[in-house]
């Protein structure tokens, strides 16, 4: 069974900086694109980053691009989003997801509960 | 990026009933890689369709997906009591990945 667990969800203040973590296990992750994915309290999903299996190949949303870093740890089949320079919009529940094995280009399959990340001075 | 429209924002239906919902896009999503997602309160978003009309496993067959282009739907045949939640849809063709802003389906 696919599991992805995230971990590293906190208050942090504004210009302050958290690292997320997702676990995962179920499937060989190495061998998987992954994703984080937020959510802000009643808001619909904002894609943020992907990177993909060998972690050398990241994209980010325009709203994240220079203050987040995706990273993975093939050996410890673990995905990492560092997040500095935080900001009040930032304020959102975030999950990480597997990308779907199907050839080319491929949407989310699997997604974990999230972590709750909360940016308030 | 792709700026996703999706309509109606929510759809009153009754169980049995017909749903269909909208997703509109600002610019043509290459190769229809469009998804669509089922997310229930409190719960992970679950993928439905991908690649605008391929049902992913374990998706029942009374949800289908069709369009290309800009313009694309998600139909529910027949809704189901577990049917009732809210849809998004996603573009994964272009990066950066983009999502609708949701379709509630609630009962009526």
């Amino acid at each position: 069974e696919v599991q992805l667990l995230e971990a590293g969800g906190d208050l942090a203040q504004p210009g302050g900086s958290l690292r997320l973590s997702c676990a995962a296990s179920g499937f060989t992750f190495g061998t998987y694109a992954m994703s984080w994915v937020r959510q802000a309290p009643g808001k619909g999903l904002e894609w943020v980053s992907i990177t993909n299996s060998g972690g050398d190949r990241t994209y980010y949303a325009d709203s994240v691009k220079g203050r987040f870093t995706i990273s993975r740890d093939n050996s410890k089949n673990t995905l990492y989003l560092q997040m500095n320079s935080l900001r009040a919009e930032d304020t959102a529940l975030y999950s990480c997801a597997r990308v779907q094995d199907c050839g080319g280009a491929c949407p989310e399959d699997y997604w974990g509960r999230g972590t709750p990340v909360t940016v308030s001075s | 990026e792709i700026v996703l429209t999706q309509s109606p924002g929510t759809l009153s239906l009754s169980p049995g009933e017909r749903a269909t919902l909208s997703c509109r896009a600002s610019q043509s999503v290459s190769g229809r890689h469009l998804a669509w997602y089922q997310q229930k309160p409190g719960q992970a978003p679950r993928l439905l369709i991908y690649g605008a009309s391929s049902r992913a496993t374990g998706i029942p067959d009374r949800f289908s997906g069709s369009g290309s282009g800009t313009d694309f739907t998600l139909t529910i045949s027949r809704l189901e009591p577990e049917d009732f939640a809210v849809y998004h849809c996603q573009q994964y063709g272009s990066p950066p990945r983009t999502f609708g802003q949701g379709t509630k389906v609630e009962i009526k």
